[in-house]
């Protein structure tokens, strides 16, 4: 069974910085991309980044350019996303997700929730 | 950017009834569209990939047709457990766009 626990969310004052871990289960980790996408409270989804399998592709939403990086262990089947210079607009619950063989999301964490406020 | 809209923002239905939510696309994106039902509280959960394709485990009540700009989602009989959030999303091109989500309600 794919199992993603996501980790490391919190409140963080605005400028700060945050790592969040996603622990993946369940499958060969080493054989997929893996993505984040986040939802801020009470509105919709929204993309953040991926990362391809070996790590050596990499892709943004344009608001968190130069500010996250998202990278993988694969020998700890770990997916990870370092914040920083977070802003409000940055909370939200962050989502880990597996991308099937085809390129779309098909498994979801449970999410991680973080706040940035002062 | 791809722009999603989906049609409608909300609907009210009844147990039994068929659904029908709308997802088109600012430009052509092949079959590279993907749905998703969302609960309260809970992760999204895939639906359809490849905008016809089922999700292993997802029952056959769900439907997807389309390609190009214009997509559907069908529910063929509403049940109780369906009573969610629909989001469409197009993984043609990055950044990787979702619609604005469809709330289904019970009537």
């Amino acid at each position: 069974e794919v199992q993603l626990v996501e980790s490391g969310g919190g409140l963080v004052q605005p400028g700060g910085s945050l790592r969040l871990s996603c622990a993946a289960s369940g499958f060969t980790f080493s054989s997929y991309w893996m993505s984040w996408v986040r939802q801020a409270p009470g509105k919709g989804l929204e993309w953040v980044a991926n990362i391809k399998q070996d790590g050596s592709e990499k892709y943004f939403v344009d608001s968190v350019k130069g500010r996250f990086t998202i990278s993988k262990d694969n020998a700890k089947n770990s997916l990870y996303l370092q914040m920083n210079s977070l802003r409000a607009e940055d909370t939200a619950v962050y989502y880990c997700v597996r991308l099937g063989e085809l390129d779309y999301f098909e498994y979801w964490g449970q999410g991680t929730l973080v706040t940035v406020s002062s | 950017d791809i722009q999603m809209t989906q049609s409608p923002s909300s609907l009210s239905a009844s147990v039994g009834d068929r659904v029908t939510i709308t997802c088109r696309a600012s430009q052509d994106i092949s079959n590279y569209l993907a749905w998703f039902q969302q609960k309260a509280g809970k992760a999204p959960k895939s639906l359809i990939y490849a905008a016809s394709s089922l999700q292993s485990g997802v029952p056959s009540k769900f439907s997807g047709s389309g390609s190009g700009t214009d997509f559907t989602l069908t529910i063929s009989s509403l049940q109780p457990e369906d009573f969610a959030t629909y989001y469409c999303q197009q993984y043609n091109s990055y950044p990787w766009t979702f619609g604005q989500g469809t709330k289904v309600e019970i009537k």
